[in-house]
């Protein structure tokens, strides 16, 4: 199985600073036939489902603000929140999709300072 | 728009079954790929089972193998999740998900708000 490992387990930032998460896989999870990373992001708040911000490591999902972006190759990726809105606060997962069974990371959970 | 609502949850003892349902729409149901996520109380994403567009191909996580059966019906844009000898560790939330292609081996695109499965004496 692959591992799929998240920092930092937390995070605080002020409002209208950088917030950036970083996601490790324990092996590749880039595709060649088609050069895609198969590795995804996702908000979740309180007491809802998890929403889908990135996938392809990079693309970002319609609707989702062009403050978040993913970035990251290899087996190193992460989302950058480029501005923190209070919105923002949530726990957030990386997905690894490469193959089966998909993992999570642990979740990071962003606050504000 | 999308819409995946899950039903079936609840309290159920050790060893006995449950069977959560997935009732799909704005979707045409039977061309993508379906997969079930839980989340323990308090904990991160685990992923479960999948199944694609047409049922043939299905994979389980071995946490569940042996324990969970994952189909559909596409005649009524349904996914199901047997759920059978549940323990306590079982318990979560059990989120419905559509997957962007029909061999689902895609990210998660679209999730439903869950149901509960609690298993205690």
């Amino acid at each position: 199985d692959i591992v799929v490992t998240q920092s930092p387990d937390s995070l605080a930032v002020s409002l209208g600073e950088r917030a950036t998460i970083n996601c490790k896989s324990s092996q590749s999870v880039f595709y060649s036939s088609n050069k895609k990373y198969y590795l995804a992001w996702y908000q979740q708040k309180p007491g809802q489902p998890p929403k889908l911000l990135i996938y392809w490591a990079s693309t970002r999902e319609s609707g989702v603000p062009d403050r978040f972006s993913g970035s990251g190759s290899g087996t190193d990726f992460s989302l950058t929140i480029s501005s923190l809105q209070a919105e923002d606060v949530a726990v957030y997962y990386c997905h690894q999709y490469y193959s089966f069974p998909n993992t999570f990371g642990q979740g990071t959970r962003l606050e504000i300072k | 728009q999308v819409q995946l609502v899950e039903s079936g949850g609840g309290v159920v003892q050790p060893g006995r079954s449950l069977r959560l349902s997935c009732a799909a729409s704005g979707f045409t149901f039977s061309t993508y790929g379906m997969h079930w996520v839980r989340q323990a109380p308090g904990k991160g994403l685990e992923w479960v089972a999948v199944i694609s567009f047409s049922g043939n191909t299905k994979s389980l996580a071995d946490s569940v193998k042996g324990r969970f059966t994952i189909s559909r019906d596409n005649s009524k844009n349904t996914l199901y999740l047997q759920m059978n000898s549940l323990r306590a560790e079982d318990t979560a939330m059990y989120y419905c998900v559509k997957d962007p292609y029909g061999t689902a081996d895609g990210y998660f695109h679209h999730w439903g708000q869950g149901t509960p499965v609690v298993v205690s004496s």
